[in-house]
């Protein structure tokens, strides 16, 4: 079985750009979720998306979004990036459809440097 | 707040050497923790645990949860320099939120010397 995919794998952009992420989950599994990985917080949540819907948010600004495909591929999108905003986004999968807490498997990540 | 504190969060080993990480947590509605390792890229997964007392072995790592005491450990045997690595612990809750299904440590940075 294919693992999940991320793509691009590295990004350059300056501030004020917006960027989109794309992630494909393993194939079967529904449940998309977004972390922001840095040096000083480690992972932090962004959000988790379950059959095209947004089932959980965590605390990001409105800059951050999402949305998931009917295949289960997920996108998530910077708008107005700051320089703050550089971090490794990694995307995760898992079954999901029992909820939370299972299992979830990563992919390479997507290494974000906002110049 | 739910949380998850890792200890150490950095540790200095010889390659032979035996160690143990730790992994404590607060959270409202438990389901399973989780522990994963991380070298350069994504974590990849290690072992998930449920129940309390039930050691899960994968050649030289081994873990352990305690639910009455909230914590698990992480056991490696004759270390070796493939295992330098940060490695993290996750616990899975029964509805996700603000902090999202799994909850992480900081995580504990390992590393080996030959």
């Amino acid at each position: 079985k294919a693992g999940v995919t991320q793509t691009p794998r590295y990004l350059i952009k300056t501030r004020g750009q917006q960027v989109t992420l794309s992630c494909s989950p393993i194939s079967g599994h529904r449940s998309v979720s977004w972390y922001q990985q840095t040096p000083g917080q480690g992972l932090q949540f962004l959000f988790e998306y379950f059959s095209e819907t947004q089932r959980n948010k965590g605390n990001f600004p409105g800059r951050f979004s999402g949305r998931q495909f009917s295949n289960s591929r997920s996108e998530m999108n910077v708008s107005t990036l700051e320089l703050g905003d550089s971090a490794l986004y990694l995307c995760a999968s898992s079954f999901g459809g029992s909820g939370a807490g299972g299992t979830q498997y990563f992919g390479p990540g997507t290494r974000l440097l906002v110049l | 707040e739910d949380k998850v504190v890792q200890s150490p969060l950095s540790l200095v080993v010889h390659e032979g050497d035996t160690v143990t990480l730790n992994c404590s947590y607060e959270v409202t509605n438990f389901r399973s923790l989780l522990w994963y390792k991380q070298e350069k890229k994504a974590p990849t997964f290690l072992f998930m645990l449920t129940s309390s007392g039930i050691e899960k072995k994968s050649g030289r790592l081994s873990s352990i949860l305690d639910k009455k005491e909230l914590f698990s450990i992480l056991n490696i045997t004759a270390t070796q320099t493939g295992d330098s690595a940060i490695y993290l612990c996750a616990v899975g809750m029964n509805y996700g939120g603000s902090q999202g299904n799994l909850i992480f440590g900081k995580g504990t940075k390992l590393s080996v010397k030959p």
